[in-house]
C-alpha cells in the first residue's frame, strides 16, 4: 500500500489550461503539504494544510488553489496554467517526527 | 525566518569509500528537527536520517550517520562505504517543532559514486 500516493505521474499540458493533482494519504496524518520543484532541484512549500484548515499559504499566484475535502485529500488545483509553472510538484504529510512524501508530478506546460 | 545552506552542489566519491555531506542552518529556535533526505533519479523523497534538537547524541543509521552541532547549527551527513545506489541528490532539511510548520530545504549536492 503507497503511503501517500499522488495522481497523474506525468502531466503535459498547453498554456491556458486548467488542471488539478490529486493527493491521498492513507497514514491518518493531520498535517499535507505542497511542494513545487524547480528546474534547478529547489524544494519550495506552497501549502500546508492542518486537520483541512489552510494553515501556510506562501506567496504562490492565486491561479493556485488547495482543496481538502477531508483530512486523507489535499489536491491541487491550477488555472490558467503558464509556461512558468513547468516544475515538479510533491505532496507530503507528516507525522509527529517525519514527513512522508508522494512520488511528485512531473507537470510540463507547452 | 529559517533558512538552510548546501554549500556543496556537487560531491564525488570512490564506492567504498566515506564522504561527507555539509549543511548549515540558521534559527531561532530551541526545539526543532533535521533531516536529510535523498532523491535518486526516480526522483522519489526517501528520508535517510533524522535527528531531533534536544538530542545531543548524534543520529546513526546503519552506513549514515550525522554530526550535530547545535551551537555552531550544523548538521553534516557521513556515508560510509558507499555503494553505487547512494548516488542521488541530498537535500539537508529543518523544521521547528509545532503542529503544521514546515519543512524548509537546502540546495541540495548531488552526490556522484565512482566504482
Amino acid at each position: 500500500d503507497t503511503a501517500v500516493s499522488q495522481t497523474p505521474k506525468y502531466l503535459v499540458t498547453q498554456m491556458g489550461n486548467d488542471k488539478s493533482i490529486k493527493c491521498e494519504q492513507n497514514l491518518g496524518h493531520d498535517t499535507m503539504y505542497w511542494y513545487k520543484q524547480d528546474s534547478k532541484k529547489f524544494l519550495k512549500i506552497m501549502f500546508s494544510y492542518n486537520n483541512k484548515e489552510l494553515i501556510i499559504n506562501e506567496t504562490v499566484p492565486n491561479r493556485f488553489s488547495p482543496k481538502s475535502p477531508d483530512k486523507a485529500h489535499l489536491n491541487l488545483h491550477i488555472n490558467s496554467l503558464e509556461l512558468g509553472d513547468s516544475a515538479v510538484y510533491f505532496c507530503a504529510s507528516r507525522s509527529a517526527t517525519e514527513a512522508f512524501f508522494g512520488q511528485g508530478t512531473r507537470l510540463t506546460v507547452v | 525566518a529559517q533558512t538552510v545552506t548546501q554549500s556543496q552542489p556537487e560531491m564525488s566519491v570512490q564506492e567504498a569509500e566515506t564522504v561527507t555531506l555539509s549543511c548549515t542552518y540558521d534559527t531561532s529556535e530551541s526545539d526543532y528537527y533535521l533531516f536529510w533526505y535523498k532523491q535518486p533519479p526516480s526522483r522519489q523523497m526517501i528520508l535517510v536520517i533524522r535527528q531531533e534538537a534536544y538530542k545531543q547524541q548524534n543520529a546513526t543509521e546503519n552506513r549514515f550517520s550525522v554530526n550535530f552541532q547545535k551551537a555552531a547549527k550544523s548538521f553534516s551527513l557521513k556515508i560510509s562505504d558507499s555503494q553505487l545506489g547512494d548516488a542521488a541528490m541530498y537535500f539537508c532539511a529543518y523544521r521547528k517543532e509545532t503542529s503544521g510548520s514546515r519543512l524548509t530545504f537546502g540546495e541540495g549536492t548531488q552526490l556522484t559514486v565512482n566504482p
